[in-house]
């Protein structure tokens, strides 16, 4: 079975400064594709970055980027420059079969970040 | 492009009662899953619709019903509805051989008294 861990209940980052966000996961699958999406306090799940098991670059959207390391099941997001409106809730996920249809994810528990100005 | 909508927004109900909550998918998007969200907690895969068929399902009981239209949207429907049950539901949609990109909707806070 599918398992994501999200080891950091909550952190706290200085505004402009970078923060890294952990996550491991476990599978048994050769493919499988790995997500991090932000939920602030509204509730809407909201899609930062994907990266796929069989990318061999890691995947940067913008201010995210995610720190991909297949050996050690880690797929961590780093944030650059952190903003205000950087904290919320961050949740890492996984969907097995990359190459298959559907659209079923495994969440961690997620980290919460609070931004300080 | 609208995005994945869901309403209603906000609803309580007393338990016993039944629910039913909706969820149009992203402009394009054919294939529909519902996730339950306690409070504190990652989301929970409730089941996924494609083709108007239920194609997987996750750990919750048969109270836990849902559809899916020629349109693509879908309904999640509760019956019996418990404490428990008090959550945000999260719909998300995403495109039959893409599941690159999952986009998910605000949300149903449902709340059992």
């Amino acid at each position: 079975a599918q398992k994501i861990t999200q080891t950091q209940p909550g952190m706290f980052v200085q505004e402009k400064e970078a923060v890294t966000l952990d996550c491991t996961y476990d599978t048994s699958d050769q493919s499988y594709g790995l997500f991090w999406y932000k939920q602030p306090s509204s509730g809407e799940m909201i899609f930062l970055i994907y990266q796929g098991s069989y990318d061999e670059q890691n995947a940067t959207e913008g201010r995210y980027s995610l720190n991909f390391q297949k050996a050690r099941k880690s797929a961590n997001l780093v944030i650059s420059a952190s903003q205000l409106g950087d904290s919320a809730m961050y949740f890492c996920a996984m969907r097995e079969r990359q190459t298959a249809a559907g659209n079923k994810l495994t969440f961690g528990g997620g980290t919460r970040v609070l931004v300080k100005p | 492009d609208a995005g994945v909508t869901q309403s209603p927004t906000h609803l309580i109900k007393t338990r016993g009662q039944q629910v039913t909550l909706r969820c149009s998918p992203k402009s394009g998007h054919d294939t529909v899953s519902w996730y339950q969200q306690a409070l504190g907690q990652g989301p929970q895969f409730i089941f996924q619709y494609y083709e108007e068929e239920e194609r997987q399902r996750g750990n919750f009981p048969d109270r836990f019903s849902g559809h899916q239209f020629p349109n693509y949207s879908s309904e999640l429907n509760v019956n019996a509805l418990l404490l428990g049950d008090s959550a945000l539901y999260l719909c998300a949609s995403s495109l039959e051989g893409d599941g690159n990109t999952i986009y998910f909707g605000e949300g149903s806070w449902l709340t059992v008294v």
